[in-house]
């Protein structure tokens, strides 16, 4: 089974500065990885997933994310805050089937200008 | 071209009562998911169609929630004697394929349910 942490609801940052958005997942097998985004009034929207190969990954908008398997985590940064990275954040964990997915209770990201 | 689309946006019934939401995924997308967000959680997994038949219905919470995909595209959730419970925003996502190997997933916006 899978289980997603994600520590902290609410982050606050000035714009220009460090985004950091941490996720730690349980897993009994190797997990697929994501985050995903939901902005006010839309769909979520996939950031960046991780899957195998490279453990650091790129995602859309200046994000990326490190797997770090021997600390079970799967933070998200961006090193320079945009206003219009005001949203909703969730990070995910699937097995290898991809048949189901495991959402974080999400974290409410906001940037003070 | 159109992404997942939900209706209705917004359902207000009242306890006991049935309901019926929809989902028109991607056209071309065999993978369709149902997911409930209740209010300050992420989403939760319901259940998962590949093609017309029910691949996993594991994350239904019992007998009142039921889901049909007849010709393959176009699903709908249904929930029989609602509870104040039910009251969450309802998500669709659909995805090329489903199974082995993954394929992004893409959302709609939702139906928020309200039982009264």
């Amino acid at each position: 089974a899978q289980s997603v942490t994600q520590l902290g609801s609410h982050v606050s940052v000035s714009e220009g500065a460090l985004v950091l958005l941490r996720c730690n997942y349980s897993s009994s097998v190797p997990p697929y990885l994501f985050w995903y985004v939901q902005y006010p009034n839309q769909g979520l929207q996939l950031l960046l997933k991780y899957t195998t190969g490279a453990t650091l990954v790129k995602g859309i908008n200046g994000f990326e994310a490190e797997f770090k398997k021997s600390e079970t985590s799967f933070h998200l940064t961006k090193p320079s805050a945009h206003m219009s990275d005001a949203a909703e954040y969730f990070c995910a964990v699937s097995d290898q089937t991809g048949n189901q997915f495991y959402f974080g209770t999400g974290t409410s990201l906001t940037v003070i200008p | 071209g159109a992404g997942v689309s939900q209706t209705p946006s917004n359902k207000v019934t009242e306890k006991g009562k049935y309901v019926e939401l929809r989902c028109d995924p991607i056209s071309g997308h065999t993978a369709l998911y149902w997911y409930r967000q209740s209010l300050g959680q992420g989403p939760e997994f319901l259940i998962y169609f590949q093609g017309t038949g029910a691949a996993d219905d594991s994350g239904l919470p019992n007998d009142r929630f039921f889901a049909v995909r007849p010709e393959g595209s176009v699903s709908t959730l249904k929930i029989q004697r609602t509870e104040r419970g039910d009251s969450a925003v309802y998500l669709c996502a659909s995805s090329l394929t489903g199974g082995r190997g993954i394929n992004e997933q893409f959302f709609g916006p939702g139906t928020r349910l309200t039982v009264l």
